[in-house]
């Protein structure tokens, strides 16, 4: 069955830093992936999605991803953060093949400092 | 165009009593899923819908079930409510049920 693993529960970062969020995946058939991300008392908003196109995947909000097939991966980066990015993300993976389902990843939540 | 609504945002139930929530998807949209979301559990699938029939559902008890309309409209429901239900419960609509899922606001549900 697919899954998929967050690494990291909390991510703190500096307004203008890097923002690195971990995803990893696990499929023998590279899936389509996506990321969402929540902000409180709201639902989920799609960043971007992964289908097999480009490898790298641009977003909204200046978020982008990469895919790696040989590492299974699929992190979420963004070059500066901006104190409206702190919110919850969640790393999500679909099945090509059969299933309408989406399987998420347990969140990260981005805290902000200014 | 107007998103995926659900309705009613907010809902307090006792143990025991019954629930039904209901999604309205995007315009054109005609795959209807649920999902519940808790602190412990995380998002979880509950079913999807296409065209008025399940076509898929997840590792839930018989307590929950859902239907769609001909219009895409979905409902689900919760019977013999349990504490442990209190959730955000999601609805997502899209197309045909493979491609992007677009997610409403949410129902959240609390259950005393």
């Amino acid at each position: 069955a697919q899954s998929v693993t967050q690494l990291g529960s909390h991510v703190s970062v500096s307004e203008g830093a890097l923002v690195l969020l971990r995803c990893n995946y696990s499929s023998s058939v590279p899936p389509y992936l996506f990321w969402y991300v929540q902000y409180p008392n709201q639902g989920l908003q799609l960043l971007l999605k992964y289908t097999s196109a480009a490898t790298l995947v641009k977003g909204i909000n200046g978020f982008e991803a990469e895919f790696k097939k040989s590492e299974t991966s699929f992190h979420l980066t963004k070059p500066s953060a901006h104190m409206s990015d702190a919110a919850e993300y969640f790393c999500a993976v679909s099945d090509q093949d059969s299933s309408y389902k989406l399987i998420f990843g347990s969140g990260t939540r981005l805290l902000v400092r200014p | 165009k107007a998103g995926v609504t659900q309705t009613p945002r907010y809902l307090i139930k006792t143990r025991g009593q019954q629930v039904t929530l209901s999604c309205s998807p995007i315009s054109g949209h005609r795959s209807v899923s649920w999902y519940q979301q808790t602190p412990g559990q995380g998002l979880q699938f509950l079913f999807e819908y296409f065209s008025e029939t399940q076509r898929n559902k997840g590792n839930f008890p018989g307590r929950f079930s859902g239907r769609q309309f001909s219009n895409s409209r979905s409902e689900m429901n919760v019977s013999t409510l349990e504490l442990g239900d209190s959730a955000l419960y999601l609805c997502a609509s899209s197309l045909q049920g493979r491609e992007t899922q677009y997610f409403g606001p949410g129902t959240r549900l609390l259950v005393l």
